[in-house]
């Protein structure tokens, strides 16, 4: 079954800094884009950041823009977020997944795996 | 910055047919995409490129997209189809999601 686990989540001084983690299996996790996202407690689904298969195209969202930066290592078929400068309005579940397509932005796209998810609490 | 607005909830009867919508400047230009999520679960992707079903999505999840708006529809609403849903779409290399409808089956 194709999975993403995601880890490094926990309770951190604000300022302070994060590196989350994706680990992908059973696809061929070179061949697609992938994300984060991010979702405070009984509020909506935010996209923080996205990266294409060979790390060539990255957005952000303006929210993390400048404190945030996503990275992929495609030979540990690994997803990561490095997250600086954090906020209290940064807390919430983070998703790491994947996209149907190569490239992150394009309109075709759609994320079709998620992980369960890990929690950052800045406080 | 783009926005796509959605209605807080939508009621159904079983059997019957929901329509969530989601509305955006010239949606109907690019293409949309849905999301079911279930209390305590993560996202699950139902539709694609406006009108497009992953594998294992049941035939009952249809959507459009036209104009300003993009619409999911469920046809035979079970009870199972309660949950939030999430319309999303690209805007200059950033994703939007909507706020989010809350669908109640009763």
């Amino acid at each position: 079954e194709v999975q993403l686990v995601e880890s490094g989540g926990g309770l951190v001084q604000p300022g302070r800094s994060l590196r989350l983690s994706c680990a992908a299996s059973v696809f061929t996790f070179d061949d697609y884009a992938m994300h984060w996202v991010r979702q405070v407690p009984g509020k909506g689904l935010e996209w923080v950041s996205g990266i294409s298969w060979d790390s060539g195209s990255i957005g952000y969202a303006d929210s993390v823009k400048g404190r945030f930066t996503i990275s992929r290592d495609n030979a540990k078929n690994s997803l990561y977020l490095q997250m600086n400068t954090l906020r209290a309005e940064d807390t919430a579940l983070y998703y790491c997944a994947k996209d149907r397509t190569m490239i992150q932005g394009v309109s075709a796209g759609g994320m079709d795996v998620w992980g369960q998810g890990t929690t950052v609490t800045v406080s | 910055s783009y926005e796509l607005t959605q209605p807080p909830s939508v009621s159904v009867s079983p059997g019957q047919t929901a329509s969530i919508t989601c509305s955006g400047d010239k949606l109907g230009d690019i293409y949309a995409s849905w999301y079911q999520q279930k209390p305590g679960q993560s996202p699950v992707l139902v539709i694609y490129q406006d009108t497009k079903r992953p594998s294992g999505i049941p035939e009952r999840f249809s959507g459009s997209n036209s104009g300003n708006t993009a619409t999911l529809t469920i046809s035979g609403t079970q009870a199972m189809d309660e949950a939030d849903y999430y319309c999303q779409a690209w805007d200059s290399s950033t994703a939007v999601f909507g706020g989010g409808t809350k669908l109640t089956v009763l």
